[in-house]
Protein backbone atom coordinates (compact mmCIF):
# COMPACT_ATOMS: atom_id res chain seq x y z
CA UNK A 1 0.00 0.00 0.00
CA UNK A 2 1.08 3.82 -0.60
CA UNK A 3 2.49 5.82 2.39
CA UNK A 4 3.70 8.11 3.70
CA UNK A 5 6.59 8.01 6.44
CA UNK A 6 7.60 10.98 8.76
CA UNK A 7 10.18 9.39 11.21
CA UNK A 8 10.03 12.68 13.43
CA UNK A 9 6.85 12.90 15.51
CA UNK A 10 8.72 15.68 17.66
CA UNK A 11 11.05 17.89 17.14
CA UNK A 12 12.28 20.64 20.07
CA UNK A 13 14.72 23.14 18.91
CA UNK A 14 16.13 26.54 20.39
CA UNK A 15 15.81 29.74 18.01
CA UNK A 16 18.36 29.82 15.30
CA UNK A 17 18.66 26.21 15.08
CA UNK A 18 18.22 24.17 12.06
CA UNK A 19 15.85 22.50 10.73
CA UNK A 20 15.40 19.18 9.09
CA UNK A 21 12.28 17.16 8.70
CA UNK A 22 12.55 13.60 7.03
CA UNK A 23 9.67 12.46 4.51
CA UNK A 24 9.77 9.40 2.85
CA UNK A 25 7.40 7.79 0.85
CA UNK A 26 6.60 4.35 -0.80
CA UNK A 27 5.61 4.68 -4.18
CA UNK A 28 7.52 3.78 -7.40
CA UNK A 29 6.07 6.01 -9.81
CA UNK A 30 5.56 9.67 -10.64
CA UNK A 31 4.38 12.26 -7.53
CA UNK A 32 3.86 15.47 -6.95
CA UNK A 33 4.64 16.20 -3.26
CA UNK A 34 3.83 18.67 -0.96
CA UNK A 35 4.44 19.96 2.72
CA UNK A 36 1.92 21.62 4.58
CA UNK A 37 1.97 23.66 7.75
CA UNK A 38 -1.05 23.38 10.71
CA UNK A 39 -0.22 26.20 13.30
CA UNK A 40 -1.83 26.00 16.79
CA UNK A 41 -5.68 26.63 16.16
CA UNK A 42 -5.55 26.98 12.59
CA UNK A 43 -6.41 25.44 9.58
CA UNK A 44 -3.69 23.76 7.22
CA UNK A 45 -1.58 26.21 4.62
CA UNK A 46 0.55 24.58 2.20
CA UNK A 47 3.82 25.49 2.71
CA UNK A 48 5.61 24.62 -0.91
CA UNK A 49 5.30 21.51 -3.18
CA UNK A 50 6.87 19.84 -6.37
CA UNK A 51 5.65 18.99 -9.18
CA UNK A 52 8.61 18.85 -11.41
CA UNK A 53 11.82 20.23 -12.74
CA UNK A 54 14.69 21.50 -9.86
CA UNK A 55 14.56 19.01 -7.00
CA UNK A 56 15.07 21.63 -4.81
CA UNK A 57 12.32 24.19 -4.17
CA UNK A 58 11.68 27.08 -2.47
CA UNK A 59 8.14 28.05 0.20
CA UNK A 60 7.37 30.49 2.14
CA UNK A 61 8.98 32.02 5.06
CA UNK A 62 12.57 30.39 4.23
CA UNK A 63 11.78 26.38 3.98
CA UNK A 64 12.96 24.56 0.92
CA UNK A 65 12.57 21.20 0.74
CA UNK A 66 15.05 18.64 -1.74
CA UNK A 67 13.24 16.13 -3.46
CA UNK A 68 15.60 12.90 -3.72
CA UNK A 69 14.09 10.71 -6.31
CA UNK A 70 16.35 7.48 -5.95
CA UNK A 71 15.32 7.24 -1.87
CA UNK A 72 11.63 8.42 -2.22
CA UNK A 73 12.61 10.98 0.42
CA UNK A 74 11.55 14.91 0.45
CA UNK A 75 12.83 16.30 3.09
CA UNK A 76 11.94 19.73 4.75
CA UNK A 77 14.77 22.26 5.75
CA UNK A 78 14.88 26.00 7.40
CA UNK A 79 18.60 27.21 8.25
CA UNK A 80 17.34 29.32 11.44
CA UNK A 81 14.12 28.98 12.87
CA UNK A 82 11.83 31.28 14.56
CA UNK A 83 9.33 30.66 17.94
CA UNK A 84 6.23 31.35 15.15
CA UNK A 85 7.74 28.34 13.24
CA UNK A 86 6.19 26.34 16.39
CA UNK A 87 3.43 24.05 14.69
CA UNK A 88 2.61 20.58 12.93
CA UNK A 89 3.99 19.78 9.42
CA UNK A 90 2.60 17.74 7.04
CA UNK A 91 4.39 15.41 4.28
CA UNK A 92 1.99 14.45 1.34
CA UNK A 93 2.13 12.61 -2.02
CA UNK A 94 -0.08 12.78 -4.68
CA UNK A 95 0.70 9.46 -6.64
CA UNK A 96 0.44 10.29 -10.42
CA UNK A 97 -1.94 7.01 -11.75
CA UNK A 98 -4.22 7.05 -13.58
CA UNK A 99 -7.73 8.11 -12.01
CA UNK A 100 -6.25 8.72 -8.80
CA UNK A 101 -6.81 11.51 -6.83
CA UNK A 102 -5.75 10.79 -3.60
CA UNK A 103 -3.17 12.51 -1.92
CA UNK A 104 -1.65 10.80 1.51
CA UNK A 105 -0.51 12.29 4.12
CA UNK A 106 2.46 11.46 6.58
CA UNK A 107 1.76 11.08 10.15
CA UNK A 108 2.99 14.42 10.85
CA UNK A 109 5.78 16.29 13.08
CA UNK A 110 4.84 18.39 15.69
CA UNK A 111 7.90 20.97 16.16
CA UNK A 112 8.32 23.73 19.22
CA UNK A 113 10.66 26.06 19.12
CA UNK A 114 11.92 27.43 22.03
CA UNK A 115 12.31 31.42 22.36
CA UNK B 1 -13.31 34.86 -1.95
CA UNK B 2 -14.49 32.57 1.48
CA UNK B 3 -12.05 29.87 0.58
CA UNK B 4 -13.45 26.41 1.92
CA UNK B 5 -15.90 27.31 4.80
CA UNK B 6 -17.09 24.67 7.55
CA UNK B 7 -19.72 24.51 10.22
CA UNK B 8 -19.74 23.96 13.08
CA UNK B 9 -16.49 24.24 14.45
CA UNK B 10 -17.23 22.36 17.62
CA UNK B 11 -20.15 19.73 18.48
CA UNK B 12 -20.59 16.85 20.82
CA UNK B 13 -22.83 14.37 20.11
CA UNK B 14 -24.32 11.54 22.31
CA UNK B 15 -23.57 7.54 20.73
CA UNK B 16 -26.41 7.14 18.37
CA UNK B 17 -27.32 10.37 17.58
CA UNK B 18 -26.88 11.67 13.67
CA UNK B 19 -25.44 14.72 12.43
CA UNK B 20 -24.09 16.71 9.07
CA UNK B 21 -20.88 18.40 8.79
CA UNK B 22 -21.25 21.06 6.51
CA UNK B 23 -18.89 22.25 3.89
CA UNK B 24 -18.66 24.56 1.09
CA UNK B 25 -16.64 26.32 -1.15
CA UNK B 26 -16.88 29.70 -3.46
CA UNK B 27 -13.30 28.38 -5.64
CA UNK B 28 -15.50 26.34 -7.89
CA UNK B 29 -13.05 23.82 -7.36
CA UNK B 30 -14.20 20.21 -8.90
CA UNK B 31 -12.37 17.82 -6.23
CA UNK B 32 -13.54 18.28 -2.86
CA UNK B 33 -12.46 15.64 0.24
CA UNK B 34 -13.20 15.12 3.91
CA UNK B 35 -10.34 14.51 6.28
CA UNK B 36 -10.48 13.31 10.25
CA UNK B 37 -6.91 14.08 11.99
CA UNK B 38 -6.17 12.12 15.07
CA UNK B 39 -3.33 12.66 17.20
CA UNK B 40 -0.30 10.41 15.97
CA UNK B 41 -2.16 9.19 12.60
CA UNK B 42 -1.86 12.56 10.67
CA UNK B 43 -4.86 12.94 8.16
CA UNK B 44 -6.63 10.35 7.00
CA UNK B 45 -8.95 10.11 3.68
CA UNK B 46 -13.02 9.70 4.64
CA UNK B 47 -15.03 10.53 1.32
CA UNK B 48 -13.81 12.50 -1.77
CA UNK B 49 -15.58 13.59 -4.71
CA UNK B 50 -14.29 14.58 -8.37
CA UNK B 51 -17.18 16.92 -9.17
CA UNK B 52 -20.54 16.98 -8.93
CA UNK B 53 -23.10 13.68 -8.52
CA UNK B 54 -19.52 11.75 -8.33
CA UNK B 55 -17.99 10.53 -4.47
CA UNK B 56 -16.24 7.68 -3.73
CA UNK B 57 -14.57 6.17 -0.18
CA UNK B 58 -11.18 7.32 1.14
CA UNK B 59 -9.54 4.97 3.53
CA UNK B 60 -11.68 5.30 6.27
CA UNK B 61 -15.13 5.91 4.66
CA UNK B 62 -17.41 3.41 7.64
CA UNK B 63 -19.98 5.03 9.11
CA UNK B 64 -19.80 8.38 6.81
CA UNK B 65 -21.65 9.20 4.11
CA UNK B 66 -21.43 12.10 1.23
CA UNK B 67 -23.63 13.58 -1.29
CA UNK B 68 -22.30 16.27 -3.90
CA UNK B 69 -25.75 17.39 -5.49
CA UNK B 70 -23.71 20.91 -6.06
CA UNK B 71 -20.26 21.84 -7.21
CA UNK B 72 -19.59 24.21 -4.22
CA UNK B 73 -21.30 21.84 -0.83
CA UNK B 74 -19.89 18.61 0.19
CA UNK B 75 -21.84 17.76 3.54
CA UNK B 76 -20.49 14.75 5.34
CA UNK B 77 -23.17 12.52 7.44
CA UNK B 78 -22.56 10.83 10.67
CA UNK B 79 -25.31 8.57 10.55
CA UNK B 80 -25.16 6.81 14.41
CA UNK B 81 -21.86 8.38 16.26
CA UNK B 82 -20.05 6.51 17.86
CA UNK B 83 -16.92 7.37 20.23
CA UNK B 84 -14.31 6.25 17.62
CA UNK B 85 -15.54 9.08 15.64
CA UNK B 86 -14.10 11.48 18.33
CA UNK B 87 -11.58 13.95 16.26
CA UNK B 88 -11.02 16.49 14.17
CA UNK B 89 -12.66 16.91 10.92
CA UNK B 90 -10.95 18.87 7.76
CA UNK B 91 -12.86 19.67 4.25
CA UNK B 92 -10.46 20.00 1.57
CA UNK B 93 -11.01 21.31 -2.10
CA UNK B 94 -9.05 21.98 -4.87
CA UNK B 95 -8.54 22.51 -8.54
CA UNK B 96 -8.55 19.42 -11.39
CA UNK B 97 -7.76 16.41 -10.07
CA UNK B 98 -3.63 15.63 -9.20
CA UNK B 99 -0.89 18.34 -8.45
CA UNK B 100 -2.66 21.10 -7.11
CA UNK B 101 -2.65 22.31 -4.37
CA UNK B 102 -5.37 21.81 -1.36
CA UNK B 103 -6.97 23.94 0.44
CA UNK B 104 -8.26 23.14 3.94
CA UNK B 105 -11.50 24.46 5.95
CA UNK B 106 -10.88 25.65 9.81
CA UNK B 107 -11.80 22.07 10.72
CA UNK B 108 -14.72 20.85 13.06
CA UNK B 109 -13.66 19.08 16.40
CA UNK B 110 -16.27 16.40 17.20
CA UNK B 111 -16.95 14.83 20.20
CA UNK B 112 -18.59 11.89 21.07
CA UNK B 113 -19.79 10.89 24.07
Amino acid sequence: AQSVSQHNHHVILSEAASLELGCNYSYGGTVNLFWYVQYPGQHLQLLLKYFSGDPLVKGIKGFEAEFIKSKFSFNLRKPSVQWSDTAEYFCAVNPLTSGTYKYIFGTGTRLKVLA
Amino acid sequence: NAGVTQTPKFQVLKTGQSMTLQCAQDMNHEYMSWYRQDPGMGLRLIHYSVGAGITDQGEVPNGYNVSRSTTEDFPLRLLSAAPSQTSVYFCASRRGTGGNEQFFGPGTRLTVL
